[in-house]
């Protein structure tokens, strides 16, 4: 089956610093690409997304762009704010029904 | 807020036991799936209901089964506990059809404990 791997965690910002987290994948096709978003206590939100080659997602000030060349979709920020901390999650469309994730980044941001 | 409540936010069970988790979705979100979120590791699908019947289904036992009901809440079944139950169960609804719709929205969650 498809499948998602993100880089290892968790990653420790100072506010304003860019950030990348990476997302690479394996699957048949064209997957829709998406990241999500989980804050403490909270369910998963979606952050951007992409459905096609060289769709570039957007949000919030994150960008990521899928790449079938490299089979990724490597999420950046430019100035990251404390209010960021979070878990982030990449994740594929796979078939009809199913979202298959990555194993998730934690992102703390200091101040 | 996504409109999506799950309920009990936490949940302690022994191994054999059965348990139930609810779901209550957004009006008119007439799909529901579920997930298992391991600590540490991303969510995984479990099934997903569309207008009341299974639609889809993970690499998950019989022994998980669910229900969507008309007024757009759901319940997660889980028969025979195993300790690698132990996680938290994620709830998601979207509206539309399943093959075209791309935006779900989770709710909380229930943490499940197995003992």
């Amino acid at each position: 089956g498809d499948s998602v791997t993100q880089m290892e965690g968790p990653v420790t910002l100072s506010e304003e610093a860019f950030l990348t987290i990476n997302c690479t994948y394996t699957a048949t096709g064209y997957p829709s690409l998406f990241w999500y978003v989980q804050y403490p206590g909270e369910g998963l939100q979606l952050l951007l997304k992409a459905t096609k080659a060289d769709d570039k997602g957007s949000n919030k000030g994150f960008e990521a762009t899928y790449r079938k060349e490299t089979t990724s979709f490597h999420l950046e920020k430019g100035s990251v704010q404390v209010s960021d901390s979070a878990v982030y999650f990449c994740a594929l469309k796979e078939g009809a029904q199913k979202l298959v994730f990555g194993q998730g980044t934690r992102l703390t941001i200091n101040p | 807020e996504t409109g999506v409540t799950q309920s009990p936010t936490h949940l302690i069970k022994t191994r054999g036991q059965q348990v139930t988790l609810r779901c209550s979705s957004q009006s008119g979100h007439n799909t529901v799936s579920w997930y298992q979120q391991a600590l540490g590791q991303g969510p995984q699908f479990i099934f997903q209901y569309y207008r009341e019947e299974e639609n889809g289904r993970g690499n998950f036992p019989p022994r998980f089964s669910g229900l969507q009901f008309p007024n757009y809440s759901s319940e997660l079944n889980v028969n025979a506990l195993e300790l690698d139950d132990s996680a938290l169960y994620l709830c998601a609804s979207s509206t539309g059809q399943p093959s075209t719709n791309e935006k779900l929205f989770f709710g909380s969650g229930t943490q499940l404990s197995v003992l």
